[in-house]
């Protein structure tokens, strides 16, 4: 089946800093999602993309459809603390519409 | 506009009982969806309805989970009987349609001791 490889797989950083994580899929992907994860809740949805080539900015989030379609990256500028939290790719390919795959996870910590 | 609502948030059960999770999508939303998802992974999707209709079930493990949504709207996922392997937040979402974005509930976060 598809495999996503998202990394790095955690990330330790300073306050004001700028963040970068990416995911890879073994296939080629329609749709590419950035989720991120608080301790007790389920994701919410940062930012959507549906193009090859597509850069999508959400505030201070920046994220891109790789041209390859195979990958995806997700940029986080001048981090703040409430930035903590588990970040996840997730990806949906050819005709499998809602069928979700998704990395393992980005776990941000952010020291002020 | 109300979020995916989920019950309830946590259950602790031994192996062998039953448990039922319930969840209300977002109104309108035609999709919906339940995931599995074990500490330290991604979710792991268990099955999709479009309206009232079973789209793809095809990672539920249907010798003990089941799971329905009956007039198209609310969705319950059933365990029985649960396996200390079955350990997990499920997570419910929803999507206007299938091709669109997902959201997703709080979770419940099953214990099976």
């Amino acid at each position: 089946g598809q495999q996503l490889n998202q990394s790095p797989q955690s990330m330790f950083i300073q306050e004001g800093e700028d963040v970068s994580m990416n995911c890879t899929s073994s296939s080629i992907f329609n749709t590419w999602l950035w989720y991120k994860q608080e301790p007790g809740e389920g994701p919410v949805l940062l930012i959507a993309l549906y193009k090859a080539g597509e850069l999508t900015s959400n505030g201070r989030l920046t994220a891109q459809f790789g041209i390859t379609r195979k990958d995806s990256f997700l940029n986080i500028s001048a981090s703040i603390p409430s930035d903590v939290g588990i970040y996840f790719c997730a990806g949906q390919g050819g005709t499998s519409y809602g069928k979700l795959t998704f990395g393992q996870g980005t776990i941000l910590t952010v020291h002020p | 506009e109300a979020g995916v609502a989920q019950s309830p948030r946590y259950k602790i059960i031994e192996k062998r009982q039953s448990v039922a999770f319930w969840c209300n999508p977002i109104s309108g939303h035609a999709t919906l969806y339940w995931y599995q998802q074990i500490l330290g992974q991604g979710p792991k999707l268990l099955i999709q309805f479009q309206n009232n209709g079973v789209v793809d079930d095809s990672q539920l493990p249907k010798d003990r989970f089941s799971a329905e949504r009956l007039k198209g709207v609310d969705s319950t996922l059933k365990i029985q009987p649960a396996k200390l392997e079955d350990s997990a937040v499920y997570l419910c979402a929803s999507s206007q349609d299938r091709r669109y974005e997902q959201y997703f509930g709080p979770g419940t976060r099953l214990t099976v001791t």
